[in-house]
């Protein structure tokens, strides 16, 4: 089984739509992140969390919320989706110290119509 | 403030030939230094990281990477590349404690045979 879980892999919706995306990790890491992905403008933050009772916005977290349920759960939650939050979206989680590295899920590639 | 800037976004090699990735940082503070790999629709998978003491660093599948101080480097190479190697390479930087980690835009190898 996977270290970080996420699901769904592969999500098409529309406009107006609300979505989440679920994480799960096994690794017993505290720090998780979300990450979007799109093409020549690499991987940009746009929430992570510390620790369970721990939430802190990104670079690009307008249009997203984050909900942090449990060490090993962080869901993202699109309250209306646009078509510009077409992407994919990536969960990581870190061990307690910056020194090393996040360890990733393999993606959610999300559609807006 | 961190950042990183990676140079070509898209880089051709023969199998065989060396392959070189650059990456310069800026950190106010000592850094640490990571390159991860993305094969497709997988996730980021660590390659190599630098934290302290020996300035070259061996990762997995023949890479390497040597941090510079003097010239805000950290640039990852192979000797030979394979084709397996054809990815997309991400450089990234954090400045430790509880900052977090900022990626570069990514490089796309491609190994022609």
């Amino acid at each position: 089984d996977a270290d970080v879980t996420q699901t769904p892999r592969n999500r098409i919706t529309k406009t107006g739509k609300r979505i989440m995306l679920e994480c799960s990790q096994t690794k017993g890491h505290d720090r998780m992140y979300w990450y979007r992905q799109d093409p020549g403008l690499g991987l940009r933050l746009i929430y992570y969390s510390f620790d369970v009772k721990d939430i802190n916005k990104g670079e690009i977290s307008d249009g997203y919320s984050v909900s942090r349920q449990a060490q090993a759960k962080f869901s993202l939650s699109l309250e209306s989706a646009i078509p510009n939050q077409t992407a994919l979206y990536f969960c990581a989680t870190q061990d307690g110290l910056s020194n090393q590295p996040q360890h990733f899920g393999d993606g959610t590639r999300l559609s807006i119509l | 403030a961190q950042s990183v800037t990676q140079l070509g976004s898209h880089v051709s090699v023969s199998e065989g030939a060396l392959v070189l990735l650059r990456c310069n940082y800026s950190s106010s503070v000592p850094p640490y230094l990571f390159w991860y790999v993305q094969y497709p629709n997988q996730g980021l998978q660590l390659l190599l990281k630098y934290t302290t003491g020996a300035t070259l660093v061996k990762g997995i599948n023949g890479f390497e990477a040597e941090f510079k101080k003097s010239e805000t480097s950290f640039h990852l190479t192979k000797p030979s590349a394979h084709m397996s190697d054809a990815a997309e390479y991400f450089c990234a930087v954090s400045a430790g404690g509880y900052q977090k980690v900022t990626f570069g835009i990514g490089t796309k190898l491609q190994v022609i045979p």
